[in-house]
């Protein structure tokens, strides 16, 4: 299994604060991603790194914000959360230099927003 | 609008029995992925392919990329419990970002 981790798993916040989530990976990738998954639309690309400090936004990054600032670790802040960002959030990480085109996913984070 | 769209949406199945996972689109892609998730963990990858009219076979798996390079498929032969969970399809558009479709929830009763 790719070596990446999430934190926290889970979380509940109000309406309003400020999340920050944590990817960390240990296999030295240079692409990370973050996806929220929610029913019946599958995953969806919220932002994604191609290398510290470069990155860029998906289909559903209003709200969002993200920062790499090392190889090995991608944070996905929400600025305020709100009720529609309640979801299941999945880091992701790959390495197309080496000719993959596999992405490996992390546990996952459920975060409730009430 | 999905991307990719998964067909069908629900299938219940029993022990033994084949079934077939579709997934298309209107775009070309540079690869498709298979992975398949069960409840509170992530996607695991099963395939990808990248060469139009491609068939690899997993064991009872077997994955077909349309020559087009539009279009994928998901054959599984003599389904076991263990191969319930939801199966999603994504697809690469040459920038390294997949779009996924909404998935394909499977059950294999015992």
């Amino acid at each position: 299994d790719a070596g990446i981790t999430q934190s926290p798993r889970h979380k509940v916040t109000e309406t309003g604060t400020p999340v920050t989530l944590r990817c960390h990976q240990t296999e030295n990738h240079r692409y990370m991603y973050w996806y929220r998954q929610d029913p019946g639309h599958g995953l969806r690309l919220i932002h994604y790194s191609y290398g510290v400090k470069d990155t860029d936004k998906g289909e559903v990054s209003d709200g969002y914000s993200v920062s790499r600032s090392k190889t090995e670790d991608f944070l996905l802040t929400l600025e305020s959360a709100t009720s529609s960002q309640t979801s299941v959030y999945f880091c992701a990480i790959s390495e197309p230099d080496t000719g993959g085109y596999e992405q490996y996913f992390g546990p996952g984070t459920r975060l409730t927003v009430t | 609008t999905q991307l990719l769209e998964q067909s069908p949406q629900f299938l219940s199945i029993q022990e033994g029995e084949n079934l077939t996972v579709y997934c298309n689109s209107s775009s070309v892609f540079s690869s498709l992925q298979w992975y398949r998730q069960e409840p509170g963990e992530g996607p695991v990858l099963l395939v990808t392919v990248v060469t139009g009219g491609e068939v690899k076979k997993l064991k009872r798996l077997t994955f077909q990329f349309g020559d087009a390079r539009k279009d994928s498929s998901l054959h599984i032969t003599a389904a076991q419990t263990g191969d319930t969970g939801l199966y999603l399809c994504a697809g690469d558009e040459y920038d390294y970002k997949l779009s996924f479709g909404a998935g394909t929830t499977v059950t294999v009763r015992a």
